[in-house]
């Protein structure tokens, strides 16, 4: 059982560019979440889905955009990377989104030149 | 803004001894959680307890929550090396948000 599977692991990107971050779990998840985490302020919701289809805001979601067209997978883009999302992004996932445990991926680790 | 303070934010401790870390939280919560982060890793589940919950144990782990005063306790006793890591606390004030706290950087040392 993989948990949930965050790819690439590193990447370095130069203003400007696009690139998509990959997310996949094989829980059967209805819950995904991506976050990112910069140091002295914990985690960050960027974007959430409820389901296939269904996709929300969080908390920072200026410059990223997403889509949930299967259960399984949430794919995160950056749209034209700044050097301000240079962070660590973690994708979770849950059977739903209250009051249950958030698996999380190891993260993708992002730098913006 | 985050929901959810941990304090303090560093801790260090001799190995065998007990460590205790704890969670302000501003808003009235569903639940709470707490999650550990081993370096280079993501964040792994320990506890969650409800807000009509007062205590809940899980292994060498303790955490209580008192919702008169908004806060969170995380006690781990008699801890080892593999306890050296960053713990934090996460609230769903908000429906399907969950709002993580910036963290207590645990060191055990032998």
């Amino acid at each position: 059982n993989a948990g949930v599977t965050q790819t690439p692991k590193f990447q370095v990107l130069k203003t400007g560019q696009s690139m998509t971050l990959q997310c996949a779990q094989d829980m059967n998840h209805e819950y995904m979440s991506w976050y990112r985490q910069d140091p002295g302020m914990g985690l960050r919701l960027i974007h959430y889905s409820v389901g296939a289809g269904i996709t929300d805001q969080g908390e920072v979601p200026n410059g990223y955009n997403v889509s949930r067209s299967t259960t399984e997978d949430f794919p995160l883009r950056l749209l034209s990377a700044a050097p301000s999302q240079t962070s660590v992004y973690f994708c979770a996932s849950s059977y739903g989104s209250k009051g249950q445990p958030q698996h999380f991926g190891d993260g993708t680790r992002l730098s913006i030149l | 803004s985050q929901q959810g303070e941990e304090d303090p934010q560093a801790l260090s401790i001799q190995e065998g001894k007990n460590a205790t870390m704890n969670c302000s939280y501003k808003t009235s919560i569903n639940n709470l959680q707490w999650y550990r982060q081993n370096s280079g890793r993501g964040l792994v589940h320990l506890i969650l307890i409800r807000s009509n919950e007062r205590e809940k144990h899980s292994g060498r782990l303790r955490v209580t929550l008192d919702t008169s005063k908004k806060s969170s306790s995380l006690l781990i006793t008699a801890s080892r090396a593999a306890d050296t890591a960053s713990y934090f606390c996460a609230t769903d004030a908000k429906a399907y948000k969950l709002s993580f706290g910036a963290g207590t950087t645990v060191t055990v040392r032998a």
